[in-house]
């Protein structure tokens, strides 16, 4: 059984930094590319960033570049998000999601952790 | 970037009928295009891939067609359960890989 657990949300000050990590499991993780995707309190999803199975091809989306870093260890079936400066608006919960091959939709979801940027 | 528009916001519906969902994409998104369900305080499930394609263990009574541009989801006989909200993704014009905002589908 496919299992994506999202940990590291939390409440952080605007300006401060937060890294989200995904445990994976069920599934043969180096071989998937992996994506995060957040949504606002009562609002839709939003794309935040892919990276490939082995880590070459990395995208985010604009509103995140410069802030945000995806990686992941494909030795310890981990995914991660590392965010920087930041904002109010970065306030949702953030879902990992693995992607069916590369640049493909999204076959499944964790079940998200929440990160609350706020003073 | 590909944007996403569904519509209605808000589908009323009586369980038993049927529900038809819209997806319109400002740029073709081939054949690119997935459904995911999504209900309160869970996390989405894929529904549909590649416009009509139905995931795993996803019941026939959901059923996706378009191309292009213009998208549609039908349920053809609304269950208890269906009633969530539905988002549009398109994979074909990215990065971003947009959504649409949604559609709730709620009990008439």
């Amino acid at each position: 059984e496919v299992q994506l657990v999202e940990s590291g949300g939390g409440l952080v000050k605007p300006g401060g930094s937060l890294r989200l990590s995904c445990a994976a499991s069920g599934f043969t993780f180096s071989s998937y590319s992996m994506n995060w995707v957040r949504q606002a309190p009562g609002k839709g999803l939003e794309w935040v960033s892919s990276i490939s199975s082995s880590s070459r091809y990395i995208y985010y989306a604009d509103s995140m570049k410069g802030r945000f870093t995806i990686s992941r260890d494909n030795a310890k079936n981990s995914l991660y998000l590392q965010m920087n400066s930041l904002r109010a608006e970065d306030t949702a919960v953030y879902y990992c999601a693995r992607e069916v091959g590369s640049g493909s939709y999204i076959d499944y979801w964790g079940q998200g952790t929440l990160v609350t940027v706020s003073s | 970037e590909t944007v996403m528009t569904q519509s209605p916001a808000t589908l009323s519906v009586s369980p038993g009928e049927r529900a038809t969902l819209s997806c319109r994409a400002s740029q073709s998104v081939t054949s690119k295009l997935a459904w995911y369900q999504q209900k309160r305080g869970q996390a989405p499930r894929l529904l549909i891939y590649d416009v009509s394609t139905r995931a795993t263990g996803i019941p026939a009574r959901f059923s996706g067609s378009g191309s292009g541009t213009e998208f549609t989801l039908t349920i053809s006989s609304l269950q208890s359960e269906d009633f969530a909200v539905y988002y549009c993704q398109q994979y074909n014009n990215w990065p971003p890989k947009t959504f649409g905002q949604g559609t709730k589908v709620e009990i008439k």
